[in-house]
């Protein structure tokens, strides 16, 4: 089966820097994507990675393995407007959406 | 640009009930889809549509109907409501099925908060 595992729930102190990570079996990958999730809202984009690397936006950064089926999305200078959840997912073969729970980070004074 | 726009926000429903779910978006996307998301799960695709006249099946379609008559608007029926169905549901569009031609981004609307007694 297809699967997308993520961390539940993360704690992280304002101003430092958080790794969130995310690890899938999917059949087939046509990319990899993390939406931050505010409680109560709507999922907005985030990054986008396709091929091996790391991509680079502002204080988001997001990582890919194809070969380890691994991703992180790294958030650094942590604001309090950072506590949210964030959702990874998987483009897979048919190019269908495979999502993860969500790993839920909670930013603390 | 109102971008993806869903109406109610909230609903609460009697068991044995249907009701529809409105998603409209004015980006001229071919693509949209309904979710739903549960507590401790990741988002479950329902239904999907291509383009106007196209609808196909998600991950969980039982107990839900779409229709796709305009670029515009793709409507969710929920066709006899039932406890299972208590959720928030959520309309995605995108350029293509796998978003935006370069990004990959899905544009989501606000969210609808469904509860089933």
């Amino acid at each position: 089966g297809q699967n997308i595992d993520q961390p539940t729930e993360m704690t992280a102190t304002e101003g430092a820097i958080v790794q969130i990570n995310c690890t899938y079996q999917t059949s087939g990958f046509n990319g990899l994507f993390w939406y931050q999730q505010h409680a109560g809202e709507a999922p907005t984009f985030l990054s986008y990675n396709v091929l091996d690397g790391l991509e680079e936006k502002g204080r988001f950064s997001s990582f890919l393995s194809r070969s380890k089926g691994y991703s992180y999305l790294l958030l650094k200078e942590l604001q309090m407007k950072d506590s949210a959840s964030y959702l990874c997912a998987v483009s897979d073969s048919n190019y269908q959406l495979i999502w993860g729970a969500g790993t839920k980070l909670i930013i603390k004074p | 640009n109102a971008g993806v726009t869903q109406t109610p926000k909230f609903q609460v429903l009697k068991t044995g009930q249907s009701m529809t779910l409105q998603c409209a978006q004015d980006m001229n996307h071919e693509y949209m889809s309904w979710y739903r998301q549960d507590p401790g799960m990741g988002l479950r695709l329902i239904h999907y549509s291509v383009g106007a006249g196209i609808t196909d099946q998600g991950e969980v379609p039982n107990g839900y109907n779409v229709s796709r008559s305009t670029t515009e608007d793709f409507p969710l029926r929920l066709l006899s409501a039932a406890p299972s169905q208590t959720s928030v549901y959520f309309c995605a569009s995108s350029y293509s099925p796998h978003g935006d031609f370069n990004t990959g981004e899905l544009f989501f609307g606000e969210g609808s908060r469904l509860t089933v007694l």
